[in-house]
């Protein structure tokens, strides 16, 4: 299994740029999240998705965008990039949405100029 | 916000002492979780313990939970320079639909 894969690693966008961060996770996970990693902050959850044609929002959704059309792919749209979304963004997915471990992606380092 | 708290922030010990972190949150909780995450790594799953468990043990790990004080603590032992990493608390709140994570304690280790 490899698991949850996002790409790309890195991206640098220019303000008002919008790009799609993919995520896929092969473990037929149903729970599916997204979060950004601020210093300081920790994470904090953007949206997520608790199976196929299901999503939801989180503490932070201001200026993204989800879709979950299979089980396995979850991406998350930045609709035109903002400097305050210069962040480290990381997906995660889990058996369930609650008692069980999530399992995260290596992140997407994405810088807005 | 209902984001948990680590103690202390950062902590810097020598190769073969044990580590204490400990994490603090806010309202009720079902569980709590601890993630460790490697320098540009993703986050990975330590342990969970249940709101009706108050000690769990995982290899070199050890995590307590106070529910009446609204505190967990995790103690690795014997510790390695590979434990060097940041160390989050998650908690999964009752009524909400995912983990509210702290902002970390970076540990480092010295050979």
């Amino acid at each position: 299994n490899a698991g949850v894969t996002q790409t790309p690693k890195f991206q640098v966008l220019k303000t008002g740029q919008s790009m799609t961060l993919q995520c896929a996770q092969d473990m037929n996970h149903e729970y599916m999240s997204w979060y950004r990693q601020d210093p300081g902050m920790g994470l904090r959850l953007i949206h997520y998705s608790v199976g196929a044609g299901i999503t939801d929002q989180g503490e932070v959704p201001n200026g993204y965008n989800v879709s979950r059309s299979t089980t396995e792919d979850f991406p998350l749209r930045l609709l035109s990039a903002a400097p305050s979304q210069t962040s480290v963004y990381f997906c995660a997915s889990s058996l369930d949405r609650k008692e069980y471990e999530q399992y995260f992606g290596p992140g997407t380092r994405l810088t807005v100029t | 916000s209902q984001q948990g708290e680590e103690d202390p922030q950062a902590l810097s010990i020598q190769e073969g002492e044990n580590a204490t972190m400990n994490c603090s949150y806010k309202t009720s909780i079902n569980n709590l979780q601890w993630y460790r995450q490697n320098s540009g790594r993703g986050l990975v799953h330590l342990i969970l313990i249940r709101s009706n468990e108050r000690e769990k043990h995982s290899g070199r790990l050890r995590v307590t939970l106070d529910t009446s004080k609204k505190s967990s603590s995790l103690l690795i032992t014997a510790s390695r320079a590979a434990d060097t990493a940041s160390y989050f608390c998650a908690t999964e709140v009752a009524g909400a639909n995912n983990l509210f994570f702290g902002t970390g304690t970076r540990l480092t280790v010295i050979p």
